[in-house]
């Protein structure tokens, strides 16, 4: 169990224009799901915390109103780049976080995607 | 500040071979520290979890042990084989509160025949 899902796995899209990044728990409920940056050889950076049905909580430096988050589901949570420029190239995984108590803590990755921005 | 340091960057190793990854940790209160295998272009995959009150857990030939005094941990993999080539990522989380881990850099391991 604790699968996590996000698509697409890849995207290249041209500089300007928008990507939808979706990230799925296919077989648990997340009431909170987060979403990570990772640039080639480097560990991942949280950006933003998402909860259902309320706000995204975005880390410092991370622009909220280029990287938008929308938590509408216990099991969906998507993310979407607005106006990609070739900087925002990057590797983006989410996870989600199951339980609660102790077990709160425990999450659970998504396989990533892959963002080309020409 | 919580901060996780894990060493060494990079690790190469011959098949068959053991090696032994560190990582050191700052994250207080500790509630659990967290191994993770990260594939290239992949999402971390997590191989062991442990509390406070554990000294060592293992899955299959990965062996993790927690020294919660000294506040460090250590990745023990044995019989490497090429598919271990991975990235290996230390991550710890503080109790009470905030649920958002700290993450190590990761160590770069490269299992060649």
């Amino acid at each position: 169990g604790a699968v996590v899902s996000q698509h697409p796995s890849r995207v290249i899209c041209k500089s300007g224009t928008s990507v939808k990044i979706e990230c799925r728990s296919l077989d648990f409920q997340a009431t909170t799901m987060f979403w990570y940056r990772q640039f080639p050889k480097q560990s991942l950076m949280l950006m933003a915390t998402s909860n259902e049905g309320s706000k995204a909580t975005y880390e410092q430096g991370v622009e909220k109103d280029k990287f938008l988050i929308n938590h509408a589901s216990l099991t969906l949570s998507t993310l979407t780049v607005t106006s990609a420029h070739p900087e925002d190239s990057s590797f983006y995984i989410c996870s989600a976080a199951r339980g609660s108590g102790s077990s709160y803590n425990e999450q659970f990755f998504g396989p990533g995607t892959r963002l080309t921005v020409l | 500040k919580n901060q996780v340091e894990q060493s060494p960057q990079s690790l190469i190793i011959l098949e068959g071979k053991n090696c032994t990854l560190q990582c050191n940790y700052t994250v207080s209160p500790f509630s659990n520290l967290r191994w993770y295998k990260q594939d290239t272009g992949r999402g971390p995959v997590s191989l062991t979890i442990m509390t406070f009150s554990e000294n060592t857990k293992s899955n299959g030939r990965y062996t993790a042990t927690l020294d919660a005094d000294t506040k460090q941990s250590s990745l023990h993999i044995t019989a490497s084989q090429l598919s271990d080539s991975a990235s290996y990522i230390c991550v710890v989380s503080a109790s009470g509160g905030s649920y958002i881990p700290t993450f190590g850099r990761g160590t770069s391991l490269i299992v060649h025949p």
